[in-house]
């Protein structure tokens, strides 16, 4: 199957500045790409995602990046506020695994007032 | 409101004895999905949906059971737990089959 990994795992940072998690992933033929952030006690909640033929999409503090060729993304959260904090995972899917997901370990984010 | 909703929400049971966690979702979603979360190693797959009475292995499934006899429904069945079972499960759903909605887990503690 796919190999994720994603890093960091722990980042912490002073709340306004910018964050960044890394995902890389194995199979050349994925072509979705999602973030799904987890609060304290919830299911994860997808939070942007980007398809294979768009480098970057953002919606208001958050984007995603892609670079297909290194095969890797890139989730974005700027002006961090301390309800940002989190964990992260990202779950890149090739549409012929038919639903078969791989996900990330994770990235804790904490974000300090 | 739309949502997936699982039961119970905690559960704690001992080696061998038979359970079933139900997951329902009210959005007429095609696609679902169990998985289990274990510390450090993110979300894993144990098994899918694709429609009715349509289901396949995901990355972990041995020691579990699941059923798709109404749209709605994918209950997980545990036949004779053990320890190594002791795990955050979720079930999710899916309209297009890849952006997922996520319940709210289930904490099952085998002892």
């Amino acid at each position: 199957g796919e190999n994720v990994e994603q890093h960091p795992s722990t980042l912490s940072v002073q709340e306004g500045d910018s964050a960044v998690i890394k995902c890389t992933y194995s199979d050349s033929a994925s072509n979705y790409f999602p973030w799904y952030k987890q609060e304290l006690g919830k299911g994860p909640q997808l939070i942007i995602d980007i398809r294979s033929n768009v480098g970057e999409k953002k919606d208001q503090r958050i984007a995603v990046t892609l670079n297909k060729t290194a095969k890797h993304f890139s989730l974005h959260i700027t002006e961090t506020q301390p309800e940002d904090s989190a964990v992260y995972f990202c779950a890149p899917y090739t549409v012929y695994n038919f639903n078969k997901f791989y996900f990330g370990s994770g990235t804790k984010l904490n974000v300090k007032p | 409101e739309a949502q997936v909703t699982q039961n119970p929400r905690y559960l704690i049971t001992v080696t061998g004895k038979k359970l079933t966690v139900t997951c329902s979702q009210n959005m007429n979603h095609e696609y679902m999905s169990w998985y289990r979360q274990d510390p450090g190693l993110g979300l894993r797959q144990i098994y899918y949906s694709m429609n009715v009475e349509v289901t396949d292995k995901g990355d972990v499934p041995e020691g579990y059971k699941v059923s798709r006899k109404e749209k709605r429904n994918f209950p997980l069945i545990l036949e004779s737990p053990s320890p190594n079972q002791t795990s955050l499960y979720f079930c999710a759903s899916s309209l297009n089959g890849y952006e997922q909605y996520f319940g709210p887990g289930t904490r099952l503690t085998v002892t």
